[in-house]
């Protein structure tokens, strides 16, 4: 069974600090596919990265990075200089396979930018 | 950009009612998928559907819940006679075979059963 685990239920930091989410899942697959989502207050659901088993190249993009680790199954998420426009619950995800199969959500983290 | 269009945004049925609720996914993707999300808990995926039938669905997905494409572009989910535990959001997904880029999530039906 997969699982994913964001053990950070809600992180508060004042704008402009930078900030770590953590997710560590679990799965049996030799290729699965890792996901950030975002989601704002108005409640939708926005992609953010997908990320496959076989590349552990970090990823950076503008203020956003993200920190694959197979040794320790681990998919952090970094938002640097962060901004109030940042605040919403961020959610990783898990699919196996090529992407296509469903997809396993952890609990999510709320992120609160204090001006 | 294409996106995943689902309507209502917002709907209101009493306890015991049957809903119906509509998604189109984006035209050329062949898997599509309804999640749930209690308000502040995860995402749950419900179902998925690929070449007219289920190919995969969870434990929630009981005898009330029921999916089709009734016409070659929009993607329903019905539950049957809801319950007050209905209440949720539901997001339904679109991808395209074998895709680079994952899922496409609609913005959502807020479900909220009185």
């Amino acid at each position: 069974a997969q699982k994913v685990t964001q053990a950070q239920t809600e992180i508060s930091v004042v704008e402009k600090e930078d900030v770590t989410l953590d997710c560590v899942y679990e799965t049996r697959d030799t290729t699965y596919y890792l996901f950030w989502y975002k989601q704002p207050p108005s409640g939708e659901l926005v992609f953010l990265i997908r990320r496959n088993s076989f590349d552990e190249q970090n990823e950076i993009s503008g203020r956003y990075s993200w920190n694959f680790q197979k040794s320790t199954s681990s998919f952090n998420f970094t938002i640097t200089a962060s901004q109030v426009v940042d605040s919403a619950v961020y959610f990783c995800a898990l699919s196996s396979n090529f992407g296509n199969e469903k997809l396993t959500f952890g609990t999510g983290t709320r992120l609160t930018i204090i001006p | 950009e294409p996106e995943v269009t689902q309507t209502p945004s917002h709907q209101v049925t009493q306890m015991g009612q049957e809903v119906i609720l509509r998604c189109v996914p984006i035209s050329n993707h062949l898997y599509f998928y309804w999640y749930r999300q209690i308000l502040g808990q995860k995402v749950e995926f419900l179902v998925s559907f690929y070449n007219n039938e289920i190919s995969e669905k969870s434990e929630i997905f009981d005898d009330q819940f029921s999916v089709e494409r009734p016409d070659g572009s929009n993607f329903t989910l019905k539950i049957r006679s809801t319950k007050l535990e209905d209440s949720a959001m539901y997001f339904c997904a679109s991808s395209e075979l074998r895709t680079v880029y994952g899922y496409t999530f609609g913005s959502g039906t807020r479900l909220t059963v009185v």
